[in-house]
């Protein structure tokens, strides 16, 4: 298996609105990784799991809530949101992004399309 | 500061000629870089990668070279094909960011037919 599955593909909520965004893995990868992408625009990082522990928080509104509940999944929650929020959010995963030699690139998977109304 | 540039937003060329892309970064202590394709409202797809220790890597149509002392980079496509149509990124890596990517701002490419 050497995909990154994220579901839902497309997202429709309202600002008082609590949704989740899924994103699976079974390649081995001990990274992984919340991407928000506007139109345009190159993939923005929001946050970094290496081995299941938040590393990195790009000073991400709390109304983005990242959880990593195993190696293999990576969850975003989201909650009162507003309109400018909605963007392609992509998520990806690699070897761990220190302390590994190799470096293979991220493998991102196809993203979550949200819009906030 | 923007560590890793792509000057052109946009690139057409017609079929069947080259399409090159440019990348340029800043960071000397980056020591591998990837292209990325991606298509609208999808994922972004790796396409080819060089590390540092290397001037060139080919893979069928697509060749990546590097210009370590310049500290740039291209992507050449050739013969370029409507379905190459697409937004490339320029990605990079090394040093303290590890193997965390950096990306340039992207440029689409339209291959016209």
């Amino acid at each position: 298996d050497t995909e990154v599955t994220q579901t839902p593909k497309h997202l429709v909520m309202g600002m008082t609105n609590k949704k989740s965004l899924k994103c699976e893995q079974h390649m081995g990868h001990r990274a992984m990784y919340w991407y928000k992408q506007k139109a345009k625009k190159p993939p923005e990082l929001m946050f970094v799991y290496s081995y299941e522990k938040l590393s990195i928080n790009e000073s991400v509104p709390s109304r983005f809530s990242p959880e990593c509940p195993n190696s293999s999944l990576l969850n975003l929650h989201l909650h009162a949101l507003q309109p400018e929020d909605s963007a392609l959010y992509l998520c990806a995963s690699s070897q761990p992004p220190w302390g590994t030699k190799t470096n293979y690139g991220y493998t991102f998977g196809s993203g979550t399309r949200l819009t906030v109304v | 500061d923007q560590q890793v540039k792509q000057n052109s937003p946009s690139l057409s060329v017609q079929e069947g000629r080259i399409s090159i892309l440019n990348c340029d970064y800043t960071n000397s202590m980056f020591d591998y870089f990837l292209w990325y394709k991606k298509y609208p409202a999808e994922g972004p797809t790796f396409l080819i990668s060089i590390s540092s220790i290397k001037d060139k890597n080919e893979d069928g149509r697509f060749t990546v070279f590097l210009n370590k002392s310049a500290k740039h980079l291209s992507l050449h496509i050739v013969p370029s094909q409507p379905g190459d149509s697409a937004v490339y990124f320029c990605a990079a890596s090394g040093g303290d960011a590890g193997n965390m990517l950096t990306f340039g701002g992207g440029t689409r490419l339209m291959v016209k037919p």
